[in-house]
């Protein structure tokens, strides 16, 4: 398996456009993360899905921000409109059912918003 | 509200030598504790998992320990290399009615010098 995969890697776009940030998780894990890492916060959860549903998004900074799982292998995160202070490296994680396991990482998505 | 301390922030250290990273945490019910690796730019890597009933668990040169009842982790670092030279954070589950949400530390800057 070639780990989670995220796209794009990096993203620079205008304030107020529409960003889009995509994800396709491990096989067979149930459990999927999307993470925000800022210098100042580190890094803050966002919203996580098990099996495809999500569970908690009291993290989701304000209704700009949507996340969907339409199945078990892509998951997006969107941001509209963005604005500067949403520039951050974006990382999806998924694991399996079972809590005791190691939540592998993306590579991150570097978003920069002017 | 759950929370995960880490100390120091930053650390320099010579190569070969070795170094302890600290996590305090406030997280409940506790279902278990992570260290992450992360190098600049990438994801972050997992390098230890331990649940309530471990003490002391070793990944090569890297062994953590964990107090359940003080809330507390170490992760020592013995003949540090520069590749050690990274971000560490400790990251715990939940358990409960918030099963499988993550909460991470700040992280501990690590620079290994020759």
């Amino acid at each position: 398996d070639a780990g989670v995969i995220q796209s794009p890697r990096h993203e620079v776009t205008e304030m107020g456009q529409e960003v889009t940030l995509r994800c396709k998780p491990i096989s067979g894990h149930d459990y999927l993360f999307w993470y925000r890492q800022t210098m100042m916060r580190g890094l803050e959860l966002l919203i996580y899905f098990n099996n495809n549903v999500p569970i908690d998004d009291s993290g989701m900074p304000e209704d700009r921000f949507s996340a969907k799982m339409p199945n078990a292998s892509f998951s997006t995160l969107k941001i509209q409109p963005s604005e500067p202070r949403d520039s951050a490296v974006y990382f999806c994680a998924s694991s399996f059912t079972q809590v005791e396991t190691e939540a592998f990482f993306g590579q991150g998505t570097r978003l920069t918003v002017v | 509200k759950n929370q995960v301390e880490q100390s120091p922030q930053s650390l320099i250290i010579l190569e070969g030598k070795n170094c302890t990273l600290q996590c305090n945490y406030t997280v409940s019910p506790f279902s278990n504790l992570r260290w992450y690796k992360q190098d600049t730019g990438r994801g972050p890597v997992s390098l230890t998992i331990m649940t309530f009933s471990e003490n002391t668990k070793s990944n090569g040169r890297y062994t953590a320990t964990l107090d359940a009842d003080t809330k507390q982790s170490s992760l020592h670092i013995t003949a540090s290399q520069l590749s050690d030279s990274a971000s560490y954070i400790c990251v715990v589950s939940a358990g409960g009615t918030s099963y499988g949400k993550l909460t991470f530390g700040q992280g501990t800057i690590l620079t290994v010098h020759p």
